[in-house]
């Protein structure tokens, strides 16, 4: 089975940075990945990351330690539509699985 | 921009009936994903389908329910005997290929059981 664990909720302030975790156990894992969701809207992909290591994106910031099982997602320069869900998902096995934590809603206050 | 279509937005059924959800990819993708989401939870994975057949399913992915892909365009689900538990968002996502790192979802299709 999976367990993917991410806080449910953090807030920060406008042109902050915030640095959103994730945790997992899995078995076949080949790759995590980080989605923004917005309330009532689609999963929309930032980052993805199958070597250990930081992946930069402009104004995202994604790493991956697969030997402890952690990732976590930088936000920099916060503005107010980064309000949102971060999603969390590992692909498992053959490319062809994902699974999802169940978000963390970010709160971006000014 | 390429994107996915869903069809229809919202969806209103009663407990018992059959209903299918339509996810038209973008068009060179091969590689075909449902997901639901229950109000207020995690996205869940349902199945995955590649080459005319399903890759993989979880485990919520039983007899009631079914894929296909009827006419090389569109990608369906089926819904068998609905349940009130059926309620939710229903995801379609597309990828080029599975070694891409991109899904692609569509907007979603809102079912409600009553």
């Amino acid at each position: 089975g999976q367990n993917i664990d991410q806080p449910t909720e953090m807030t920060a302030t406008e042109g902050a940075i915030v640095q959103i975790n994730c945790t997992y156990q899995t078995s076949g894992f080949n790759g995590l990945f980080w989605y923004q969701q917005h309330a009532g809207e689609a999963p929309t992909f930032l980052s993805y990351n199958v070597l250990d290591g930081l992946e930069e994106k402009g104004r995202f910031s994604s790493f991956l330690s697969r030997s402890k099982g952690y990732s976590y997602l930088l936000l920099k320069e916060l503005q107010m539509k980064d309000s949102a869900s971060y999603l969390c998902a590992v692909r498992e096995g053959n490319f062809n699985k994902f699974y999802f934590g169940s978000g963390t809603k970010l709160n971006v206050k000014p | 921009e390429p994107e996915v279509t869903q069809t229809p937005s919202h969806q209103v059924t009663q407990m018992g009936q059959e209903v299918i959800l339509r996810c038209v990819p973008i068009s060179n993708h091969l590689y075909f994903y449902w997901y639901r989401q229950i109000l207020g939870q995690k996205v869940e994975f349902l199945v995955s389908f590649y080459n005319n057949e399903i890759s993989e399913k979880s485990e919520i992915f039983d007899d009631q329910f079914s894929v296909e892909r009827p006419d090389g365009s569109n990608f369906t689900l089926k819904i068998r005997s609905t349940k009130l538990e059926d309620s939710a968002m229903y995801f379609c996502a597309t990828a080029g290929d599975p070694s891409d790192y991109e899904q692609y979802f569509g907007p979603g299709t809102r079912l409600t059981v009553t």
